[in-house]
């Protein structure tokens, strides 16, 4: 079936940059989505890039997708302490909005 | 505009009661969505409707039933509440079935006990 993994934990010190990685296995999804999660709070839509894209660049944030290996990144450029969250990659399947979630990457900024 | 809200905040149940949570969108979207958020883990979806009078089922519909008479409401029905169903449950509602438009309520947290 599908299935979206990420790794659990990122530490970073405030100022550099965030990779955050995502594999996924439905290689026929149209939509994938990064999701912020900030304490106690319901998810925050940051980006998302469509399935025929191989990059996307929104202010401080960078998607990158690697279709053939099935691998999204979300790159947060100078990362500050506001940028601390759970952040959540996921998959549409078909055109019902259904979306299969990562267990969520837990970033953590140092000041 | 609200966007999607959702009652109670909290709620703490014993096994075997039931209770509804409700959810309401302000946006006069037609999709709507119901997730669980269990622990450290990602929101699977629980069920979902693509309008009124529509529901289907979703990766863990076991143990809940929803219903959806408006557009605006999509409540979600625990009927004989278990340890299993402690969570912390979303609604979600988009336009269209595009899931970049897909709004989450504050979620709503339950302790089964």
């Amino acid at each position: 079936g599908e299935d979206v993994e990420q790794s659990l934990f990122l530490s970073v010190r405030e100022g550099d940059s965030s990779v955050i990685n995502c594999t996924y296995t439905d290689s026929s999804s149209t939509y994938l989505y990064w999701y912020k999660q900030e304490p106690g709070a319901g998810l925050q839509l940051l980006t998302y890039i469509f399935s025929n894209m191989d990059m996307k660049q929104d202010q401080r944030l960078t998607v990158l997708l690697n279709k053939k290996d099935k691998h999204l990144s979300l790159r947060i450029a100078d990362t500050q302490t506001g940028d601390s969250a759970i952040y959540f990659c996921a998959e549409s399947l078909g055109n019902t909005g259904k979306l299969i979630f990562g267990q969520g990457t837990t970033l953590q900024v140092k000041p | 505009n609200a966007g999607v809200t959702q009652t109670p905040k909290f709620r703490i149940l014993k096994i075997g009661q039931s209770m509804t949570l409700q959810c309401t969108q302000d946006m006069n979207h037609n999709y709507m969505y119901w997730y669980r958020q269990d622990p450290g883990m990602g929101l699977k979806l629980i069920y979902y409707s693509v309008g009124a009078g529509i529901t289907d089922k979703g990766e863990v519909p076991n143990g809940y039933n929803v219903s959806r008479s408006t557009t605006e409401d999509f409540p979600l029905r625990l009927e004989l509440a278990a340890p299993s169903q402690t969570s912390v449950y979303f609604c979600a509602s988009s336009h269209s079935g595009s899931a970049y438009e897909q709004y989450f309520g504050p979620g709503t947290r339950l302790t089964v006990t």
